[in-house]
């Protein structure tokens, strides 16, 4: 089955700064990649998504990477603020929401 | 306000017995899901159900049994045979066209004593 490792996972970074998570996954077949963020408490929640015919997509601050090749997939988050600070989960499939399997999280704190 | 519901929010439990957690959505959604969350190891599946009266195992589903009778519902029962069942448990929902956003319920802690 799909297999995917996420690094690091833990990560401060300065208020202002950007922050990259990077994600890779095993299955070649895999063509659906969101991103989760849970804060403290609270449920995860869909903060975007990349299918495999795209290489790249941006949402205001956030981004996401695809490179089938190497078989990997990059959030970066740009000029970091204190609400970003939560958990991070990257995930993959081939099924759509079917079988995601999530990667085992990034603790993203944002440093004032 | 339309969402998804699980209870009870915290569960004590003694070793050897069942317990049934709770999963309801108003959101119209066909697919519903279980996840277990535990430190360090994100999120695994143990079910999901893609229409009323079929469901499919995840990747652990040992210990555990569902049930999808209607569509806003999709309770969890875990029972004596899962060796390890102190954990969080998160419940899912999206539409069954399969791409798209999984709404999460708050989820329910189970502790076992």
């Amino acid at each position: 089955g799909e297999n995917v490792e996420q690094h690091p996972s833990t990560l401060s970074v300065q208020e202002g700064d950007s922050a990259v998570i990077k994600c890779t996954y095993s299955d070649s077949a895999s063509n659906y990649f969101p991103w989760y963020k849970q804060e403290l408490g609270k449920r995860p929640q869909l903060i975007i998504d990349i299918r495999s015919n795209v290489g790249e997509k941006k949402d205001q601050r956030i981004a996401v990477t695809l490179n089938k090749t190497a078989k990997h997939f990059s959030l970066h988050i740009t000029e970091t603020q204190p609400e970003d600070s939560a958990v991070y989960f990257c995930a993959a499939s081939k099924y759509g929401n079917e079988k995601l399997t999530f990667g085992t999280g990034t603790r993203l704190t944002i440093i004032p | 306000d339309g969402g998804i519901t699980q209870s009870p929010k915290y569960l004590f439990r003694k070793e050897g017995q069942n317990v049934t957690l709770s999963c309801e959505q108003n959101l119209n959604h066909d697919a519903m899901y279980w996840y277990r969350q535990d430190p360090g190891q994100g999120l695994r599946l143990i079910y999901y159900s893609q229409i009323v009266n079929d469901f499919q195992k995840g990747d652990i589903a040992e210990g555990y049994s569902v049930s999808r009778e209607k569509k806003e519902s999709f309770p969890l029962t875990v029972t004596s045979a899962q060796k390890n069942p102190t954990a969080f448990y998160l419940c899912a929902s999206s539409l069954r066209e399969g791409l798209g956003e999984l709404f999460f319920g708050e989820g329910s802690r189970l502790t076992v004593l």
